[in-house]
């Protein structure tokens, strides 16, 4: 399965500000995503990251917040803009290959907002 | 909203089997049901998936119901690193013909000496 380096693993940010993470994998992948993990819950799609095109977001979560990039099949960016204590959270990329059916996940960005 | 419902925690002791249920009683016939869990601070690991038939691989075997309204996550013989939460998740048709998994509250499993 592909192999995900997500960047940076923790960051304590100030409020108001925006934090750009990072997900790398090692080939070429179908589909990434971004995921949200709140303290002590389940995890939420935040959206589908698309090459070449605008992501496909989930019901809830906006663009202008959580702009996406995705040039090429082994990279994406996510950014939580104009951050405040509630963006907390661990966020999560995660790639799938049409073939295997299977997703796999980096290892999270645990962010604080202070 | 969630489509699995699962034990909020169960318990089992090392070496034994660990059986973990799952019920989707809405899922539709195209939806396949996935199992994923999280050991502390770490991404989601992968373990296995199915749409009708039993699975079985290296990790579990997972158990459908003929009406596919329940599974069974099986791990046949747990040991103390398998403590963590399970996840069963249902994948789901999303827009432009891409899927998404929708993920339940998961089972938190501790596998006891």
């Amino acid at each position: 399965s592909a192999v995900i380096s997500q960047k940076p693993s923790r960051d304590i940010c100030q409020r108001g500000t925006s934090l750009t993470i990072q997900c790398q994998v090692d080939s070429q992948v179908t589909m990434m995503f971004w995921y949200r993990q709140q303290p002590g819950q389940s995890l939420t799609l935040i959206a589908t990251a698309n090459q070449g095109s605008e992501a496909t977001y989930e019901s809830g979560f906006v663009i202008d917040k959580f702009p996406i990039s995705r040039p090429n099949l082994t990279f994406s960016t996510l950014t939580v803009s104009n951050m405040s204590p509630e963006d907390s959270s661990i966020y999560l990329c995660s790639v799938g290959t049409v073939r295997n059916y299977g997703y796999t996940f980096g290892s999270g960005t645990r962010l604080t907002v202070v | 909203d969630a489509k699995t419902t699962q034990p909020t925690s169960m318990d089992c002791a090392e070496g034994r089997a660990a059986n973990l249920p799952c019920n989707h009683s809405t899922i539709s016939g195209n939806e396949y049901v996935y199992w994923y869990r999280q050991i502390h601070s770490q991404g989601p690991q992968y373990i296995i998936h199915g749409l009708k038939n039993n699975e079985t691989n290296e990790m579990a075997s997972l158990i459908i119901t003929e009406d596919r309204k329940s599974s069974t996550l099986i791990l046949p013989h747990a040991t103390l690193r398998d403590t963590a939460v399970y996840y069963c998740i249902v994948r789901v048709p999303n827009a432009g013909n891409n899927r998404k998994l929708i993920w339940g509250l998961g089972t938190s499993l501790a596998v006891n000496p």
